[in-house]
């Protein structure tokens, strides 16, 4: 199946500083990007979906300030974190896939990226 | 809003036997996939089901949509001590290009 590389798979940092997460799909081209973020023995939560050279569509209740998310190429979509705090410690994961006749496909996931606010 | 809910169970059972699952959803739906997820990693797709579908195999794995219901099942026979994971029911509802995924079940396989 296609490969979809997320990096870094963690990362620690200092509350109020940023961070960025990178999500590539490797062999195929992505027009949508999607932003889940998972807590410990939880679901997937949606966060965001990221469209190749439009503004990400945001679900209720995310912060889009807060969450800047960039899909400024097909194979390319980045997460930053603004201005980290302790309570966004979480699992980030993407994925990516090809609607066909708008039907959601099989979809690829990144191995998802820890990040621990201190 | 998550729209696919499994019933909420952790699941402990010998290697060799049989595991089920249980998923259910609310609105009407383009297809239905099944996940896997190890600890700490990202997620795997499964087997994908079609609304039209009512039942597909995938090596040791079956799965059941019932469109009436709003229910899907995942089995997995003769299980193995790898088989030891975290499964989820998304799913593709009509009108929206977005995944929808449950609480997911946890399953141990003891060898």
């Amino acid at each position: 199946g296609a490969v979809v590389s997320q990096h870094p798979s963690w990362v620690i940092c200092k509350s109020g500083t940023s961070v960025k997460i990178e999500c590539r799909s490797l062999d195929f081209q992505a027009t949508t990007m999607f932003w889940y973020r998972q807590f410990p023995k939880k679901s997937l939560m949606l966060m965001a979906t990221s469209n190749e050279g439009s503004k990400a569509t945001y679900e209720q209740g995310v912060e889009k300030d807060k969450f800047l998310i960039n899909h400024a190429s097909l194979t390319l979509s980045t997460l930053t974190v603004t201005s980290a705090h302790p309570e966004d410690s979480s699992f980030y994961i993407c994925s990516a896939s090809t609607p066909i006749q708008g039907m959601n496909t099989e979809a690829f996931f990144g191995q998802g990226t820890r990040l621990t606010v201190v | 809003s998550q729209q696919g809910e499994e019933d909420p169970q952790a699941l402990s059972i010998q290697e060799g036997e049989n595991a089920t699952m249980n998923c259910s959803y609310k609105t009407s739906i383009n297809n239905l996939q099944w996940y896997r997820q190890n600890s700490g990693r990202g997620l795997v797709h499964l087997i994908l089901i079609r609304s039209n579908e009512r039942e597909k195999h995938s090596g040791r794995l079956r799965v059941t949509l019932d469109t009436s219901k709003k229910s899907s099942s995942l089995l997995i026979t003769a299980s193995r001590a790898a088989d030891t994971a975290s499964y989820f029911c998304a799913t593709d509802a009509k009108g929206n290009n977005r995944l929808a995924f449950g609480k997911g079940n946890q399953v141990v396989v003891i060898p």
